[in-house]
């Protein structure tokens, strides 16, 4: 089974630039995740999908990150202007939701650098 | 809201000595709790659960309601058990997790 796929896997960007995250899910896996992790600090959850419709995405800075699954398989995080403290990794997991608590499955992140 | 804590940010234990990474939480209904572990160069993964009970690669912890504590423990560390470990809290009804900050430990050989 091939695991949770994310691309690029490192990004180096100046502020007040825009820039893009990929991630592909493990096949048939209806619930996605978008984690931020910054040095020193744990994950911590920025959006969730439950196929195509967004579950929860209450810790979103809304008025720069966006993200989007629009046929509810592979996602896109987007930042845009990027700011100083967004540098981090961005982690992506997917689960099959069975009702309880399912395993999530993460991929190897993007290691975002704003300089 | 929900909040964990691992008090310790490094662990250095000599091989074949005990093992316990820290966890508490504060969560005001019925949580589920998690070790997550990252090796190397590897994902993030799931160590255990504690719904599950199990022993996995000699590690245990036990849900402590009264202390809210999830402590990880293991009687006879090895060098393959050098990682970073992050213990997590969901509550049921979603699939939200709330990480602690982690342990990064380190097995001297």
């Amino acid at each position: 089974e091939a695991g949770v796929a994310q691309s690029p896997r490192y990004k180096i960007i100046e502020k007040r630039q825009s820039v893009a995250f990929w991630c592909n899910p493990i096949s048939g896996h209806a619930t996605l995740y978008w984690y931020q992790q910054i040095l020193g600090q744990g994950p911590k959850l920025l959006i969730q999908f439950q196929n195509n419709g967004v579950v929860d995405d209450s810790q979103l800075p809304k008025d720069r990150f966006s993200a989007e699954r629009l046929k509810g398989v592979d996602s896109t995080l987007k930042i845009q202007p990027a700011k100083l403290e967004d540098s981090a990794v961005y982690l992506c997991a997917s689960s099959k939701p069975s009702g309880l608590f399912d395993t999530q499955y993460f991929g190897p992140g993007t290691r975002l650098t704003v300089l | 809201a929900q909040r964990v804590t691992q008090p310790e940010k490094l662990l250095s234990v000599f091989k074949g000595a005990p093992v316990e990474l820290k966890c508490n939480y504060s969560y005001s209904g019925s949580p589920e709790l998690f070790w997550y572990v990252q090796y190397s160069r590897q994902r993030l993964q799931l160590l255990l659960r504690h719904i599950s009970r199990e022993s996995i690669k000699g590690f245990t912890a036990d849900l402590n309601k009264g202390e809210t504590s999830f402590h990880l423990k293991k009687p006879f560390a090895q060098e393959e058990d050098s990682a970073m470990y992050y213990c997590a809290l969901n509550n049921f009804g979603n699939e939200k997790l709330t990480f602690g900050t982690g342990t990064r430990l380190t097995i001297i050989p």
